[in-house]
């Protein structure tokens, strides 16, 4: 009963150095989403997707790039890191109708310095 | 303002006692509410889900008030392994999308 694996758990990069954040979820949920969560400020939605191929951008995008190429996949690209991007990443997945909950990875807490 | 809206607390509290969280929204059209519960540096995990007519689930219960647009979680008879954080969420559609909005949190320290 994998859920929503979420990887590396940590990481630390130097400003400017990409890298890539990995999500797959194994329960076919068409819904699947990026939070960063920063102390004082809850959980704020970085980008979306309903579907293999369907991406669209949260609240907090500039920065970070995803792509659907699957439906159990869904990586989350920092293009060139910044220290702002010092935080807690969350992915989680759900069906796309409006009762369903949300489930999250572990998480990946990301330095960078 | 923010779309959902909680005390962030502390809500310090002794074992025993009866807690309650409120938490509002602003999208009228919102149709899914849920509370979740998230440990230290761990990820958020479904507490329950808030159903219209109220619902209970052991010591906890939810209720929604759609007409005043809050929901509210009432947790009796504390104890220790009780201590989190809350979190309101709400889900609802833009352009016809189901997001999924998060309150900040309202923390919980139940005492010993």
């Amino acid at each position: 009963n994998a859920g929503v694996t979420q990887t590396p758990k940590f990481q630390v990069l130097k400003t400017g150095q990409s890298m890539t954040l990995q999500c797959a979820q194994d329960m076919n949920h068409e819904y699947m989403s990026w939070y960063r969560q920063d102390p004082g400020m809850g959980l704020r939605l970085i980008h979306y997707s309903v579907g293999a191929g369907i991406t669209d951008q949260g609240e907090v995008p500039n920065g970070y790039n995803v792509s659907r190429s699957t439906t159990e996949d869904f990586p989350l690209r920092l293009l060139s890191a910044a220290p702002s991007q010092t935080s807690v990443y969350f992915c989680a997945s759900s069906y796309g109708t409006g009762k369903s909950e949300a489930f999250f990875g572990q998480g990946t807490r990301l330095t960078v310095v | 303002r923010k779309e959902v809206e909680q005390d962030p607390g502390p809500f310090n509290v002794p074992e025993g006692a009866t807690v309650a969280f409120n938490c509002t929204y602003s999208n009228s059209a919102s149709q899914s509410f849920f509370w979740y519960r998230q440990d230290c540096r761990k990820e958020p995990k479904l507490l329950m889900s808030v159903y219209s007519s109220g619902n209970e689930d052991g010591r906890f219960t939810a209720q929604l008030n759609r007409a005043s647009q809050y929901i509210s979680l009432l947790i009796r008879d504390s104890k220790l392994s009780d201590s989190a954080t809350y979190l309101c969420v709400v889900r609802g559609t833009t352009s016809g999308t189901y997001k999924y909005i998060f309150g900040t949190g309202t923390r919980l320290k139940v005492l010993a």
